[in-house]
């Protein structure tokens, strides 16, 4: 199985800044890497797959980077709206899994 | 617009069965892999099930296998979970959701399960 690290736990910003998110995997994982956003009671939504293709409707200060065993999500400024959880999950082989999370919380 | 509705969740006994449902409605069902996915309250994300197209190849995470069974009905639009001897660690909200390619694209909004005496 493979493990997906996410750093850090938790990152306190303000809006307008800039939020790096990383995730690193036990093994290579190739490109088949996706992030996803959840928000409270909400089920979570894809951002990116393919490590850096983004989702439909995914406003473009959402990027994605990496290959192989490190990634990074990049929220270039942040909006109101984006502070929540944040997951990578691997495709590249069964069982899928997901890393343990990134909050992006209000500073 | 694609939707995903599940329904069946709710309260059972430890050792007790269960059947999720997911209904899918906005895109042609039947071309795309189908995931079942959960979340224990306050943890993260688990992959649990995934189902392909024709409902003949499977696969299931490990500390589910040979309780629960993934199933499907093209005709009626819709996605199965069999749960049984449920153990209190089954305790989740389970999501169905779209499998393109291996990323999740949609997900219904879950049907949560608690698994207690």
């Amino acid at each position: 199985e493979i493990v997906l690290t996410q750093s850090p736990g938790t990152l306190s910003l303000s809006p307008g800044e800039r939020a790096t998110l990383s995730c690193r995997a036990s093994q290579s994982v190739r490109n088949y890497l996706a992030w996803y956003q959840q928000k409270p009671g909400q089920a979570p939504r894809l951002l990116i797959s393919g490590a850096s293709s983004r989702a439909t409707g995914i406003p473009d200060r959402f990027s994605g980077s990496g290959s192989g065993t490190d990634f990074t999500l990049t929220i270039s400024r942040l909006e109101p709206e984006d502070f929540a959880v944040y997951y990578c999950q691997q495709y590249g082989s069964l069982p899928r899994t997901f890393g343990q999370g990134t909050k992006v919380a209000i500073k | 617009e694609v939707q995903l509705l599940e329904s069946g969740g709710g309260l059972v006994q430890p050792g007790g069965s269960l059947r999720l449902s997911c209904a899918a409605s906005g895109f042609t069902f039947s071309n795309d892999w189908m995931t079942w996915l959960r979340q224990a309250p306050g943890k993260g994300l688990e992959w649990v099930a995934n189902l392909n197209q024709g409902g003949s190849e499977k696969y299931f995470l490990d500390s589910v296998k040979g309780r629960f069974t993934i199933s499907r009905d093209n005709a009626k639009n819709s996605l199965y979970l069999q749960m049984s001897s449920l153990r209190v660690e089954d305790t989740a909200v389970y999501y169905c959701a779209r499998d393109f390619k291996g990323a999740f694209d949609s997900w219904g909004q879950g049907t949560l399960v608690t698994v207690s005496s």
